[in-house]
């Protein structure tokens, strides 16, 4: 299975502190991604790091990727109690670029 | 409209009963999908349609028979199911455009039908 390990399994931190959580991955990738789920409601879209960028910045949000350790960071700084959500990497490999498959997930809680 | 929407929000059916989710979809994208999440778990994939065509059955039981009747809408088929079929169902769509084009694999998601089976 391609599926990728997160760390922590949970986070809380004070509100205006960062967060970082991490994924790694077995295999290949084309590209990898990041979700935010709130609370049994659908996913939503906040980044994708192409295989051949190392870093990537969209707002408060921060993502880098090492493909030679197969691994990939997301960092939220500035945290705000909003940020409270479930967080999932996603890959897709080479073969088959329309298989995402997620991460085991990161739980994040900011406190207000 | 960036938005996908599912309906039902919740489903409560007995083993014998057959029901279905409903999933649609207006921003022209070709490729949609149907994902199962049980709770403090990530979303597993069953189902891709492209173009409206089947192409990706991760080994999902016939009991859930997916359905694309135009390229707005899919369907989630559910028969006989199992106390343990008991989800979160999740529809999502993408521009199926080839990576080599600048398609991406972004996946657009509905809030979901959470599931029940009694």
């Amino acid at each position: 299975s391609q599926q990728g390990e997160e760390d922590p399994q949970a986070l809380s931190i004070q509100e205006g502190e960062n967060a970082t959580m991490n994924c790694s991955y077995k295999t290949s990738i084309n590209n990898l991604q990041w979700y935010r789920q709130n609370s049994g409601r659908g996913l939503v879209h906040l980044i994708l790091i192409r295989s051949n960028e190392r870093e990537k910045h969209s707002g408060r949000l921060r993502v880098t990727l090492d493909t030679s350790k197969k691994s990939s960071s997301l960092l939220i700084t500035a945290s705000r109690a909003a940020d409270t959500a479930s967080y999932f990497c996603a890959t897709s490999n080479s073969g088959g670029y329309q298989k995402v498959t997620f991460g085991t997930g990161t739980k994040l809680q900011v406190i207000p | 409209d960036t938005e996908v929407t599912q309906t039902p929000k919740h489903l409560v059916m007995g083993m014998t009963n057959k029901k279905s989710l409903k999933c649609e979809q207006h921003m022209g994208h070709r490729a949609m999908y149907w994902y199962k999440q049980k709770a403090k778990k990530p979303p597993e994939l069953m189902f891709v349609y492209s173009y409206e065509k089947l192409s990706i059955n991760e080994s999902v039981p016939s009991r859930f028979s997916p359905e694309c009747p135009n390229s707005s809408l899919l369907n989630l088929h559910l028969h006989a199911l199992q106390p343990e079929d008991s989800a979160l169902y999740l529809c999502a769509s993408s521009d199926s455009s080839r990576p080599l084009a600048g398609g991406t694999d972004t996946q657009y998601f509905g809030p979901g039908t959470r599931l029940t089976v009694l």
